[in-house]
């Protein structure tokens, strides 16, 4: 099956630090990737949506230039929390959607972000 | 606009069964999924409904009516480790998933 690791797992860093997030398509070539935050006893919600080679889509209220995506290849995409401040703690998750099969997003295991 | 609803928390008994019912509004639909998310863990995948009608795999089913935007999971024979949130998606017309709020679903001894 269709496997997405995400690195790290678990990060806590200071306010005003940057953090990245990497998640990777591990045998699949993924033309698009997802990154959502979740909140504790909330559902997810889509930071934004990016294609390989191009910018990033934000969803509406999400600062572009404080969550910086790259999906610099088929298998990569980063989320970088620049400035962070102690509500940015929250848990990250993305996923990853093949070209095969347009309709399934593959979800790596989540990144738990806390910002102290 | 676009709206999913599910209901906020169940509670069941071990070795029962329970239905977790889901309806949506959404702009356009390819197909609705159900994923089970244990706290602190990514969703996992448990079901995909795009044709009406009934998709059984092991102890869990799930269910579609597009004329009535409206599906359920159904989960037999509960056991503990089934307590976690249920979330229902249904991907719209540009193939990205649009997300209910879950369903925290309780096993009770």
């Amino acid at each position: 099956g269709a496997v997405v690791s995400q690195h790290p797992s678990r990060v806590i860093c200071k306010s005003g630090t940057s953090v990245k997030i990497e998640c990777r398509s591990l045998d699949f070539q993924a033309t698009t990737m997802f990154w959502y935050r979740q909140f504790p006893k909330q559902s997810l919600m889509l930071m934004a949506t990016s294609n390989e080679g191009s910018k990033a889509t934000y969803e509406q209220g999400v600062e572009k230039d404080k969550f910086l995506i790259n999906h610099a290849s088929l298998t990569l995409s980063t989320l970088t929390v620049t400035s962070a401040h102690p509500e940015d703690s929250s848990f990250y998750i993305c996923s990853a959607r093949g070209e095969r099969e347009a309709y399934e997003q593959y979800f790596g295991p989540g990144t738990r972000l806390t910002v102290t | 606009g676009q709206n999913i609803d599910q209901p906020t928390e169940m509670t069941a008994t071990e070795g029962a069964i329970v239905q977790i019912n889901c309806t949506y509004q959404t702009s356009g639909f390819n197909g609705l999924f159900w994923y089970q998310q244990h706290a602190g863990e990514a969703p996992t995948f448990l079901s995909y409904n795009v044709l009406d009608g009934l998709e059984e795999k092991g102890r869990f089913s799930s269910f579609l009516s597009r004329s009535k935007g409206y599906s359920y999971l159904l989960l037999k024979e509960l056991q503990m480790k089934d307590s976690a949130s249920y979330l229902c998606a249904v991907t719209d017309s540009n193939y990205q998933l649009i997300w209910g709020a879950g369903t925290k679903l309780i096993i009770k001894p």
